[in-house]
Protein backbone atom coordinates (compact mmCIF):
# COMPACT_ATOMS: atom_id res chain seq x y z
CA UNK A 1 0.00 0.00 0.00
CA UNK A 2 2.94 2.47 -0.67
CA UNK A 3 1.16 4.47 -3.31
CA UNK A 4 3.21 7.48 -4.47
CA UNK A 5 6.76 7.40 -2.51
CA UNK A 6 9.14 10.53 -2.68
CA UNK A 7 12.68 10.96 -1.61
CA UNK A 8 13.69 12.34 0.54
CA UNK A 9 11.81 14.55 2.48
CA UNK A 10 14.25 16.85 3.14
CA UNK A 11 16.51 18.76 1.24
CA UNK A 12 18.64 22.11 1.65
CA UNK A 13 20.78 23.10 -1.49
CA UNK A 14 23.18 25.57 -1.88
CA UNK A 15 22.86 28.35 -4.76
CA UNK A 16 24.38 26.55 -7.56
CA UNK A 17 24.23 22.47 -6.89
CA UNK A 18 22.12 20.05 -8.68
CA UNK A 19 20.05 17.49 -7.41
CA UNK A 20 17.55 15.26 -8.17
CA UNK A 21 14.31 14.78 -6.88
CA UNK A 22 13.04 10.97 -7.11
CA UNK A 23 9.34 9.64 -7.45
CA UNK A 24 8.09 6.09 -7.61
CA UNK A 25 5.00 4.72 -7.66
CA UNK A 26 2.94 0.90 -7.62
CA UNK A 27 -0.32 1.30 -8.69
CA UNK A 28 0.89 0.61 -12.58
CA UNK A 29 -1.00 4.04 -13.26
CA UNK A 30 0.17 5.29 -16.71
CA UNK A 31 0.71 9.21 -15.90
CA UNK A 32 2.98 10.76 -13.35
CA UNK A 33 3.61 14.83 -12.49
CA UNK A 34 5.53 16.90 -10.79
CA UNK A 35 4.07 20.02 -8.73
CA UNK A 36 5.30 22.58 -6.94
CA UNK A 37 3.22 24.26 -3.77
CA UNK A 38 4.27 27.66 -2.55
CA UNK A 39 2.31 30.22 0.07
CA UNK A 40 -0.82 31.73 -1.69
CA UNK A 41 -0.27 30.46 -4.70
CA UNK A 42 -1.70 26.84 -4.74
CA UNK A 43 -0.26 23.73 -6.72
CA UNK A 44 1.43 24.56 -10.09
CA UNK A 45 2.64 22.08 -12.67
CA UNK A 46 5.98 21.52 -13.41
CA UNK A 47 6.54 18.73 -16.10
CA UNK A 48 4.25 15.91 -16.50
CA UNK A 49 4.76 12.26 -17.92
CA UNK A 50 1.30 11.08 -19.92
CA UNK A 51 3.03 7.75 -20.52
CA UNK A 52 5.92 5.56 -20.18
CA UNK A 53 8.00 7.27 -23.02
CA UNK A 54 6.99 10.87 -23.10
CA UNK A 55 7.50 13.86 -20.66
CA UNK A 56 5.71 17.81 -21.48
CA UNK A 57 5.92 20.74 -20.11
CA UNK A 58 3.68 22.38 -17.49
CA UNK A 59 3.03 25.84 -16.23
CA UNK A 60 6.46 26.48 -14.62
CA UNK A 61 8.98 24.21 -16.02
CA UNK A 62 11.77 26.67 -16.21
CA UNK A 63 14.85 25.64 -14.33
CA UNK A 64 14.12 21.81 -14.15
CA UNK A 65 14.47 18.75 -16.30
CA UNK A 66 12.58 15.32 -15.93
CA UNK A 67 13.04 11.65 -16.80
CA UNK A 68 10.40 9.19 -16.90
CA UNK A 69 12.82 6.16 -15.95
CA UNK A 70 9.94 3.69 -16.29
CA UNK A 71 5.85 2.96 -15.58
CA UNK A 72 7.06 2.97 -12.12
CA UNK A 73 9.84 6.49 -11.46
CA UNK A 74 9.76 9.81 -12.90
CA UNK A 75 11.93 12.00 -11.75
CA UNK A 76 12.71 15.52 -11.48
CA UNK A 77 16.13 17.46 -11.54
CA UNK A 78 17.46 20.88 -10.76
CA UNK A 79 20.37 21.78 -12.47
CA UNK A 80 21.66 24.71 -11.00
CA UNK A 81 19.42 25.58 -7.79
CA UNK A 82 17.95 28.88 -6.83
CA UNK A 83 16.33 30.46 -4.39
CA UNK A 84 13.22 31.23 -6.06
CA UNK A 85 13.07 27.16 -5.96
CA UNK A 86 12.84 26.84 -2.85
CA UNK A 87 9.35 25.52 -2.23
CA UNK A 88 7.48 22.30 -1.46
CA UNK A 89 7.54 19.58 -4.50
CA UNK A 90 5.02 16.90 -5.09
CA UNK A 91 5.09 13.96 -7.18
CA UNK A 92 0.94 12.78 -8.05
CA UNK A 93 0.24 9.95 -10.52
CA UNK A 94 -3.14 8.69 -12.49
CA UNK A 95 -4.57 6.28 -14.29
CA UNK A 96 -5.24 7.27 -18.20
CA UNK A 97 -8.61 8.54 -17.55
CA UNK A 98 -7.53 10.77 -14.83
CA UNK A 99 -9.18 8.91 -12.15
CA UNK A 100 -6.66 6.94 -9.02
CA UNK A 101 -4.76 10.55 -9.04
CA UNK A 102 -2.53 10.16 -6.04
CA UNK A 103 0.16 12.38 -4.46
CA UNK A 104 3.02 11.80 -2.70
CA UNK A 105 3.62 13.07 0.82
CA UNK A 106 6.12 15.89 -0.58
CA UNK A 107 9.71 16.98 -0.27
CA UNK A 108 10.72 20.13 1.34
CA UNK A 109 13.26 22.01 -0.37
CA UNK A 110 15.11 25.14 0.44
CA UNK A 111 17.83 26.76 -1.66
CA UNK A 112 20.11 29.08 0.36
CA UNK B 1 -6.70 35.34 -14.28
CA UNK B 2 -6.80 31.77 -12.22
CA UNK B 3 -9.33 29.26 -14.39
CA UNK B 4 -10.12 28.10 -10.99
CA UNK B 5 -11.28 30.54 -8.49
CA UNK B 6 -12.02 29.03 -4.63
CA UNK B 7 -14.02 30.96 -2.09
CA UNK B 8 -13.17 31.55 0.51
CA UNK B 9 -9.54 31.77 0.50
CA UNK B 10 -10.30 31.21 4.35
CA UNK B 11 -12.65 30.38 6.75
CA UNK B 12 -12.94 29.97 10.38
CA UNK B 13 -15.64 28.00 12.27
CA UNK B 14 -16.43 26.62 15.84
CA UNK B 15 -16.66 22.30 15.91
CA UNK B 16 -19.58 21.21 15.04
CA UNK B 17 -21.17 24.05 13.08
CA UNK B 18 -21.35 22.95 9.22
CA UNK B 19 -19.64 24.91 6.45
CA UNK B 20 -19.85 25.37 2.32
CA UNK B 21 -16.83 26.06 0.37
CA UNK B 22 -17.30 27.04 -3.27
CA UNK B 23 -15.23 26.28 -6.32
CA UNK B 24 -16.37 28.46 -9.96
CA UNK B 25 -13.96 27.47 -13.35
CA UNK B 26 -13.65 28.37 -16.53
CA UNK B 27 -11.93 25.62 -18.04
CA UNK B 28 -13.10 23.58 -20.75
CA UNK B 29 -13.58 20.82 -21.99
CA UNK B 30 -14.66 19.15 -18.68
CA UNK B 31 -13.63 15.83 -17.72
CA UNK B 32 -13.90 15.72 -14.00
CA UNK B 33 -14.02 17.58 -10.82
CA UNK B 34 -12.07 16.37 -7.45
CA UNK B 35 -12.32 18.04 -3.95
CA UNK B 36 -8.49 17.32 -2.09
CA UNK B 37 -7.89 17.79 1.22
CA UNK B 38 -4.51 18.67 2.43
CA UNK B 39 -3.01 18.88 5.99
CA UNK B 40 -0.37 20.97 7.07
CA UNK B 41 2.51 19.41 5.47
CA UNK B 42 0.99 16.36 4.02
CA UNK B 43 0.31 15.52 0.32
CA UNK B 44 -3.55 16.15 -1.04
CA UNK B 45 -5.61 13.63 -0.70
CA UNK B 46 -8.58 13.14 -2.93
CA UNK B 47 -12.32 13.26 -1.06
CA UNK B 48 -14.59 13.19 -4.30
CA UNK B 49 -14.65 12.85 -7.83
CA UNK B 50 -17.35 13.78 -10.02
CA UNK B 51 -17.74 13.84 -13.82
CA UNK B 52 -19.80 16.11 -15.42
CA UNK B 53 -23.16 13.91 -15.70
CA UNK B 54 -22.88 13.78 -11.68
CA UNK B 55 -24.89 16.40 -9.37
CA UNK B 56 -23.74 15.27 -6.08
CA UNK B 57 -21.72 13.04 -4.25
CA UNK B 58 -20.98 12.32 -0.37
CA UNK B 59 -18.40 11.22 0.98
CA UNK B 60 -18.78 10.83 5.34
CA UNK B 61 -19.36 14.25 6.37
CA UNK B 62 -18.55 15.37 3.06
CA UNK B 63 -20.67 16.72 0.26
CA UNK B 64 -20.03 17.70 -3.07
CA UNK B 65 -22.22 19.27 -5.70
CA UNK B 66 -21.27 20.25 -9.20
CA UNK B 67 -23.64 22.28 -11.28
CA UNK B 68 -21.56 22.11 -14.98
CA UNK B 69 -24.06 24.44 -16.62
CA UNK B 70 -22.89 27.27 -14.45
CA UNK B 71 -19.62 25.59 -13.53
CA UNK B 72 -20.06 26.02 -9.83
CA UNK B 73 -19.28 23.15 -7.19
CA UNK B 74 -19.49 23.49 -3.67
CA UNK B 75 -17.91 21.43 -1.12
CA UNK B 76 -20.48 21.16 2.18
CA UNK B 77 -18.58 19.96 5.56
CA UNK B 78 -21.41 18.68 7.90
CA UNK B 79 -20.95 18.31 12.14
CA UNK B 80 -17.18 19.80 11.70
CA UNK B 81 -14.47 18.44 13.79
CA UNK B 82 -11.30 19.78 14.86
CA UNK B 83 -9.21 17.73 12.53
CA UNK B 84 -10.91 19.05 9.53
CA UNK B 85 -8.52 21.88 9.52
CA UNK B 86 -6.83 21.75 6.87
CA UNK B 87 -6.98 23.14 2.98
CA UNK B 88 -9.32 21.85 0.56
CA UNK B 89 -8.58 22.38 -2.74
CA UNK B 90 -10.79 22.06 -6.05
CA UNK B 91 -8.98 20.77 -8.99
CA UNK B 92 -10.50 20.59 -12.70
CA UNK B 93 -9.51 17.76 -15.17
CA UNK B 94 -9.69 19.07 -18.74
CA UNK B 95 -8.49 17.07 -22.04
CA UNK B 96 -5.39 18.87 -23.21
CA UNK B 97 -4.74 16.96 -26.61
CA UNK B 98 -4.14 13.48 -25.72
CA UNK B 99 -3.77 13.95 -21.99
CA UNK B 100 -5.71 15.07 -19.22
CA UNK B 101 -4.37 17.74 -17.60
CA UNK B 102 -5.50 18.79 -13.95
CA UNK B 103 -6.31 22.65 -13.25
CA UNK B 104 -6.12 23.28 -9.54
CA UNK B 105 -7.74 26.02 -7.11
CA UNK B 106 -5.72 27.86 -4.78
CA UNK B 107 -8.12 26.21 -2.01
CA UNK B 108 -9.59 27.11 0.96
CA UNK B 109 -8.22 27.37 4.72
CA UNK B 110 -10.80 25.98 7.34
CA UNK B 111 -9.77 26.36 10.79
CA UNK B 112 -12.25 24.46 13.09
CA UNK B 113 -12.02 26.43 16.92
CA UNK B 114 -13.06 23.93 20.17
Amino acid sequence: NAGVTQTPKFQVLKTGQSMTLQCAQDMNHNSMYWYRQDPGMGLRLIYYSASEGTTDKGEVPNGYNVSRLNKREFSLRLESAAPSQTSVYFCASSDAGGYGYTFGSGTRLTVV
Amino acid sequence: KNQVEQSPQSLIILEGKNCTLQCNYTVSPFSNLRWYKQDTGRGPVSLTIMTFSENTKSNGRYTATLDADTKQSSLHITASQLSDSASYICVVRVRSGGSYIPTFGRGTSLIVHP
